[in-house]
């Protein structure tokens, strides 16, 4: 079992939809991350959390530590939106483990 | 703006070749990673360095090879000894803070293709 898993694997959405991809952990994190990665291949950072929750304009990202399940969620998807989102933890010794990636294609 | 680049973008190769992958940041970032994708699976870390001249395997480190000679510059070298060497390279880095690890980046990729 690996020690992220995502889901869905894949997603397809409808533009203007509410979307939520799911991350469980089983090993103890210092920190979360959320990824993008389009087509191209480059990643960007969405967020880092440890606690809580982090809005950056249409995204949002959600962990509960206890349960070790962290969200993202995007509002009012857009074709732009799509690409694969990956999640990440940073364990307690500080190394970076990954989840699969969930691939999103939001249709207009 | 700062950042990492990796070079080249697309890389094929014959088989039995020795090939090095670029990847130069400018962040001043101390630490720097090398990591490789397969479809389906998440990345797995091949090398990774956090200080100049010092250097430590990762998951997947058999059949690679780096070199930090320079604190921008930490490049991969494929060598023929890796028997599935095709795949998605992805080079990153971040800084240490406190203990902790702030600021990471990835470079845009290389894909490389051995045939």
């Amino acid at each position: 079992k690996n020690e992220v898993e995502q889901s869905p694997q894949n997603l397809t959405a409808q533009e203007g939809e509410f979307i939520t991809i799911n991350c469980s952990y089983s090993v103890g994190i210092s920190a979360l991350h959320w990824l993008q990665q389009h087509p191209g291949g480059g990643i960007v950072s969405l967020f880092m959390l440890s606690s809580g929750k982090k809005k950056h304009g249409r995204l949002i990202a959600t962990i509960n530590i206890q349960e070790k399940h962290s969200s993202l969620h995007i509002t009012a998807s857009h074709p732009r939106d799509s690409a694969v989102y990956i999640c990440a933890v940073r364990s307690r010794a500080n190394d970076m483990r990954f989840g699969a990636g969930t691939r999103l294609t939001v249709k207009p | 703006d700062g950042g990492i680049t990796q070079s080249p973008k697309y890389l094929f190769r014959k088989e039995g070749q020795n090939v090095t992958l670029s990847c130069e940041q400018n962040l001043n970032h101390d630490a720097m990673y090398w990591y490789r994708q397969d479809p389906g699976q998440g990345l797995r870390l091949i090398y990774y360095s956090q200080i100049v001249n010092d250097f430590q395997k990762g998951d997947i480190a058999e059949g690679y090879s780096v070199s930090r000679e320079k604190k921008e510059s930490f490049p991969l070298t494929v060598t023929s000894a890796q028997k599935n060497p095709t795949a998605f390279y992805l080079c990153a880095s971040n800084y240490r803070q406190g203990g902790f690890l702030y600021g990471y980046t990835f470079g845009s990729g290389t894909r490389l293709t051995v045939v």
